[in-house]
């Protein structure tokens, strides 16, 4: 049983086109997040949601919104895609400030 | 200066071998130190977490922590070729965010 999962896995587009990735967690966790790892493995955190409310948003495009339907759930949804939008961005989840972070599997997107 | 620096390698060592990844970052304020292990095509996921200074070993894992200095190791004894992946060492000082070294991917050859 999967802890925490995202879809899709592979997103293949073009340029200005508009993507959503969504994440589930069924760990029972308050906070969750979205990272971004680059092509040199750089993760760097994007968004943070505890309990349906942003308390991370760190300098990111405007192109990028957050929506936390319920603490299980985080979506992340790309306008105006660019050719730098191309990633893989993980979702993760925690219980605890500064806790374990459980990371889904990765979402893969490429940007044409 | 980055916040967390760390040697992206590639580091290749044969099986067995003793396996030393290190990291150093500039906030003293940093209290909360992690060491996350990905392999290739899937999520990071936790293998050491410390607090504050000092050692914590699990099983074939030993990881250091000195403040003084800014500098955290994650040690690997009698290397396994399972062991390949990419070590991500993270650093915080709470309020949820952590904020990742590079990686430094290591292949351990049979």
């Amino acid at each position: 049983d999967t802890a925490v999962s995202q879809t899709p896995k592979y997103l293949v587009t073009q340029m200005g086109n508009d993507k959503s990735i969504k994440c589930e967690q069924n760990l029972g966790h308050d906070t969750m997040y979205w990272y971004k790892q680059d092509s040199k493995k750089f993760l760097k955190i994007m968004f943070s949601y505890n309990n349906k409310e942003l308390i991370i948003n760190e300098t990111v495009p405007n192109r990028f919104s957050p929506k936390s339907p319920d603490k299980a759930h985080l979506n992340l949804h790309i306008n105006s895609l660019e050719l730098g939008d191309s990633a893989v961005y993980f979702c993760a989840s925690s219980q605890e400030v500064a806790g374990e972070l459980f990371f889904g599997e990765g979402s893969r997107l490429t940007v044409l | 200066q980055k916040e967390v620096e760390q040697d992206p390698g590639p580091l290749s060592v044969p099986e067995g071998a003793i396996v030393s990844l290190n990291c150093t970052y500039s906030n003293s304020a940093f209290q909360y130190f992690m060491w996350y292990r990905q392999y290739s095509r899937k999520g990071p996921e936790l293998l050491m977490y410390t607090y504050s200074s000092g050692n914590k070993e699990d099983g074939r894992f030993t990881a250091q922590v000195d403040k003084s200095s800014k500098y955290i190791s994650l040690f690997i004894r009698d290397s396994q070729p399972s062991d390949s992946a990419t070590y991500l060492c993270a650093v915080s000082q709470g309020a949820q965010k952590l904020v990742f070294g590079q990686g430094t991917r290591l292949t351990i050859n049979p």
